[in-house]
């Protein structure tokens, strides 16, 4: 079946070390975006890829920072993690046709907790 | 920030009650969704609403928009303790490609 698929489903770290979390999907779509979560509270964008284009939101820290080498990836780092970082990180995928928002939700994974120790 | 308010923030019925969910937003938008969120997994997507539209169903969802009052509800019948979840609605700018989640209504259904 198409999907989103997000390894590992739990990732430990430790403070300071980077890490990287890895999101593939098989639907093709042209957008992929990075949410984070944090307990009971709303997904936070963090930035997306509209094709090969990075989009990064003003408030997300400098420590974030993403790869899309291909249409079917996409890669999350995580440079020196804090205690503030651990979340659940969420890639999700969506269909755009040129500057049309989607016509269709979108296609989330089922996430990777991150717990900074 | 067009982030969306939810009330209310938790609610709790039986099983065969309906539960009616609302969400409220500050800026224009062209379309509003409405996501289901089990604890501890990813989103998944419920139902969309263009903004041209008042009201649309799937299945025992019933999602109604207002635009002029920039609100939103969600209103699920006869519920099921399956349908114990966390319910976020979203929303979209005109000309932008990303979505901006509410606040969630934790919905729990007692059997």
């Amino acid at each position: 079946d198409a999907m989103v698929i997000q390894n590992p489903r739990y990732q430990v770290t430790q403070f300071g070390k980077p890490v990287t979390l890895s999101c593939s999907q098989t639907l093709n779509h042209n957008v992929m975006y990075w949410y984070q979560q944090k307990s009971s509270q709303a997904p936070k964008l963090l930035f997306h890829y509209y094709d090969k284009d990075f989009n990064n939101e003003a408030d997300t820290p400098d420590n974030f920072q993403s790869r899309r080498p291909n249409t079917s990836f996409c890669f999350l780092d995580i440079r020196s993690p804090g205690l503030g970082d651990a979340a659940m990180y969420l890639c999700a995928t969506s269909v755009l046709q040129g500057a049309f928002t989607p016509n269709y939700g979108y296609t989330f994974g089922s996430g990777t907790r991150l717990t900074v120790v | 920030s067009q982030q969306g308010e939810e009330d209310p923030q938790a609610l709790s019925i039986q099983e065969g009650e309906n539960a009616t969910m609302n969400c409220s937003y500050k800026t224009s938008i062209n379309n509003l969704q409405w996501y289901r969120q089990n604890s501890g997994r990813g989103l998944v997507h419920l139902i969309l609403i263009r903004s041209n539209e008042r009201e649309k169903h799937s299945g025992r969802l019933r999602v109604t928009l207002d635009t002029s009052k920039k609100s939103s509800s969600l209103l699920i019948t006869a519920s099921r303790a399956a349908d114990t979840a966390s319910y976020f609605c979203a929303t979209d700018g005109y000309n932008t490609d990303k979505l901006i989640f509410g606040t969630g209504t934790r919905l729990q259904v007692f059997p």
